[in-house]
């Protein structure tokens, strides 16, 4: 799995777009780029993945650089409901979880 | 088509108690991940199933924690002989594919707590 590494806490106003950088130098070119979140003390939840591309979905954009060794996660409208600890994880098989991004949004 | 169910939602053991977690995978996956995550702390792999066969138990304690997934039935987790330290939140998550790049889904997890 590839290391990443991520900022420990981040802030963000109510509406705004949230930019959550990942960095995963060590990625190698079999190994996805997940995001996964954990809102409180629930089980964590999907978010999205992607190898090369930008991708997108209903919950967020995740752009991808061209070397891959670092990648944003944005969420668009962020909303107080988005406040949870978000994940990078770089692997090819099982996921291991670091210590993640504690994401706070206020009003 | 629910998600995965994790049971019970919280139990209490007595030290030196055994504690049975189950994990239902959603319908349609065959592959059950078992974390762990102790209070204040990011959750860690304990062990990776796939139906009647464990795939990686990298994760796993050697003594008194073992895992298994029939070939009917959910997956269970089994704690024996418990100690506080065994107190944390244990998640389940189930996935199609083994080494396919879809995201995994996990349950709402069994919260242990020894005392």
């Amino acid at each position: 799995d590839a290391k990443t590494t991520q900022p420990p806490s981040m802030d963000c106003a109510e509406g705004r777009a949230a930019n959550l950088p990942c960095n995963h130098s060590t990625i190698s070119g079999n190994e996805y780029v997940y995001w996964y979140r954990q809102i409180h003390s629930q089980g964590p939840q999907y978010i999205i993945h992607g190898l090369k591309n930008n991708e997108t979905n209903e919950m967020a954009s995740l752009i991808i650089t061209e070397d891959r060794k670092s990648s944003t996660l944005i969420l668009p409208h962020a909303t107080l409901r988005d406040t949870a600890v978000y994940y990078c994880i770089g692997t090819a098989s099982k996921l291991t979880f670091g210590t993640g991004t504690r994401l706070q949004v206020t009003l | 088509n629910a998600g995965v169910m994790q049971n019970p939602r919280h139990l209490v053991r007595r030290r030196g108690q055994e504690a049975r977690l189950r994990c239902s995978p959603m319908k349609g996956h065959s592959h059950v991940y078992w974390y762990r995550q102790l209070p204040e702390e990011g959750l860690k792999f304990m062990v990776y199933l796939q139906k009647e066969n464990i795939i990686d138990e990298s994760g796993m304690p050697k003594e008194r924690f073992s895992a298994e997934f029939p070939k009917e039935g959910p997956s269970i987790l089994r704690i024996q002989q418990v100690v506080r330290g065994d107190s944390a939140a244990y998640f389940c998550a189930s996935s199609n594919f083994k080494d396919r790049n879809y995201g995994y889904t996990f349950g709402s997890g069994t919260r242990l707590t020894v005392v």
